[in-house]
């Protein structure tokens, strides 16, 4: 049974680019979170997908906008991309957003930004 | 909003005895709380959660407690074993399911 995927695993980028990061939730849940973990911080809740639409976020600039497509697979993109938004992006999946049914954590995706 | 302090960055325990990790938070509105282990290279696997209905939540050789009145809970592991080396998070569920993390502790068992 896959547990959640991410891709790509490392990815370097330029400042003022744009990156686009992606998640597929382990079989059977339908909710998709994404934190941000910086070096040496704890991860920092980003948003929240259920049914195809944004229903949390944390506080993160517009810059960070994701998508969840019907298969509930997300994706998210950072525009303008700041050396501050160097980090590792973590998905969690759900069934349902309610952490009680188990939040499942995929390996991250590691973004430098030079 | 939530704040969640773990102010021990590390802790170094020998082999069988017990590690014990501290998680302070500012705000009781909130009383749903979990710990999240992190090896390197991995995502966070989730280890155990309390509610404020209980003081304490065992599974196996992890107990957590809760002290309401001081806002503070501690994870206990015993007896701890070399794979239990790892990054230890302490996270509170706020509305909607968002997770506030601490800063993570760094714990090493020596064997």
């Amino acid at each position: 049974d896959a547990g959640v995927t991410q891709s790509p695993t490392h990815l370097i980028k330029t400042r003022g680019q744009q990156v686009t990061l992606r998640c597929s939730p382990k079989s059977g849940h339908d909710t998709v979170s994404w934190y941000q973990q910086a070096l040496g911080q704890g991860p920092q809740f980003i948003f929240q997908y259920y049914e195809e639409e944004e229903r949390q976020r944390g506080n993160f600039p517009d810059r960070f906008s994701g998508h969840q497509f019907p298969n509930y697979s997300s994706e998210l993109n950072v525009n303008a991309l700041l050396l501050g938004d160097s980090a590792l992006y973590l998905c969690a999946s759900s069934f349902g957003p309610d952490v009680d049914y188990g939040y499942t954590f995929g390996s991250g995706t590691r973004l430098t930004v030079v | 909003d939530q704040q969640v302090k773990q102010n021990s960055p590390s802790l170094s325990v020998q082999e069988g005895r017990i590690s014990i990790l501290n998680c302070d938070y500012t705000n009781s509105m909130f009383d749903y709380f979990l710990w999240y282990k992190k090896y390197p290279a991995e995502g966070p696997t989730f280890l155990i959660s309390i509610s404020s209905i209980k003081d304490k939540n065992e599974d196996g050789r992890f107990t957590v407690f809760l002290n309401k009145s001081a806002k503070h809970l501690s994870l206990h592991i015993v007896p701890s074993q070399p794979g239990d080396s790892a990054v230890y998070f302490c996270a509170s569920m706020e509305y909607g399911n968002k997770l506030v993390f601490g800063a993570g502790t760094i714990l090493r068992v020596k064997s």
